[in-house]
C-alpha cells in the first residue's frame, strides 16, 4: 500500500522560505518510472501543479514558479523535499505531495495535504 | 503552455441522471489526460487516466473519452456520493496543468 504524508510549518511569514517534506512508504524512488509531485490548492480554488521529481533525479517545475522552487529527494529516507522561497500571502494553500506512476504523469495516491498560511 | 478549460464550472443534476463534464485542451495532447474527483474537504482521487482507463476500484458508472483536444467525463447514473468537484489534468509533458474544476451538486 502506497502512502504519503506532508510535513512542515503551518504558518510562515512573508518573504520567508517554506520547506515541506513528503515522507512516503510502499514504493521506492529508485525504481524506474516512479516519481513524486507537489500540487497546491488555495482555499476554495483549483489545483495547481508545482513540481515533479523522477527516479533518475530529473526534475520539472511550474514555469510560473520555477525561480522560487527546488525539489530534491532522499531515496534512503523515502523523502522528497520542496522548498519555495519568498513566500507571499497568495501562496496560502493546502500543499499535497503525490505518487507518480510508472505509466505517466498522473498522480495516485495523494498525501493528506498540509495547509500553509502566509501571514505576518 | 497548454491550457485546460472545463465546462461547465458547476452543474446540478438529479440522482440517476447521466452527467457529462467536458475538458478542452488549447493544443492537442493525444490521450494524455486524467480525471480526479475531490469530495468536499477531502483529498483528490484519481478516477481515470489515459483519457479512458478507469482506475482500479472506481465504480463503472464513471467513464472517460476523447483524444486530441476534447475530452469528456461521464457519470452514467448519478449517485448522491458523487457530489464533488471534478478536475481534468493534462500530463503529456511539463508543465502539468489542471482544469479549473467542475462542481457537481445534487438537485
Amino acid at each position: 500500500q502506497i502512502t504519503l504524508k506532508e510535513s512542515g510549518p503551518t504558518l510562515v511569514k512573508p518573504t520567508q522560505t517554506l520547506t515541506l517534506t513528503c515522507t512516503f512508504s510502499g514504493f521506492s524512488l529508485s525504481t524506474s518510472g516512479v516519481g513524486v509531485g507537489w500540487i497546491r490548492q488555495p482555499p476554495g480554488k483549483a489545483l495547481e501543479w508545482l513540481a515533479l521529481i523522477y527516479w533518475d533525479d530529473d526534475k520539472r517545475y511550474s514555469p510560473s514558479l520555477k525561480s522560487r522552487l527546488t525539489i530534491t529527494k532522499d531515496t534512503s529516507k523515502n523523502q522528497v523535499v520542496l522548498t519555495m522561497t519568498n513566500m507571499d500571502p497568495v501562496d496560502t494553500a493546502t500543499y499535497y505531495c503525490a505518487h507518480r506512476n510508472w505509466g505517466g504523469n498522473w498522480f495516485d495516491p495523494w498525501g493528506q495535504g498540509t495547509l500553509v498560511t502566509v501571514s505576518s | 503552455d497548454i491550457q485546460m478549460t472545463q465546462s461547465p464550472s458547476s452543474l446540478s443534476a438529479s440522482v440517476g441522471d447521466r452527467v457529462t463534464i467536458t475538458c478542452r485542451a488549447s493544443q492537442g495532447i493525444s490521450n494524455y489526460l486524467a480525471w480526479y474527483q475531490q469530495k468536499p474537504g477531502k483529498v483528490p482521487k484519481l478516477l481515470i487516466y489515459a483519457a479512458s482507463t478507469l482506475q482500479s476500484g472506481v465504480p463503472s458508472r464513471f467513464s472517460g473519452s476523447g483524444s486530441g483536444t476534447d475530452f469528456t467525463l461521464t457519470i452514467s447514473s448519478l449517485q448522491p456520493e458523487d457530489v464533488a468537484t471534478y478536475y481534468c489534468q493534462k500530463y503529456n509533458s511539463a508543465p502539468i496543468t489542471f482544469g479549473q474544476g467542475t462542481r457537481l451538486e445534487i438537485k
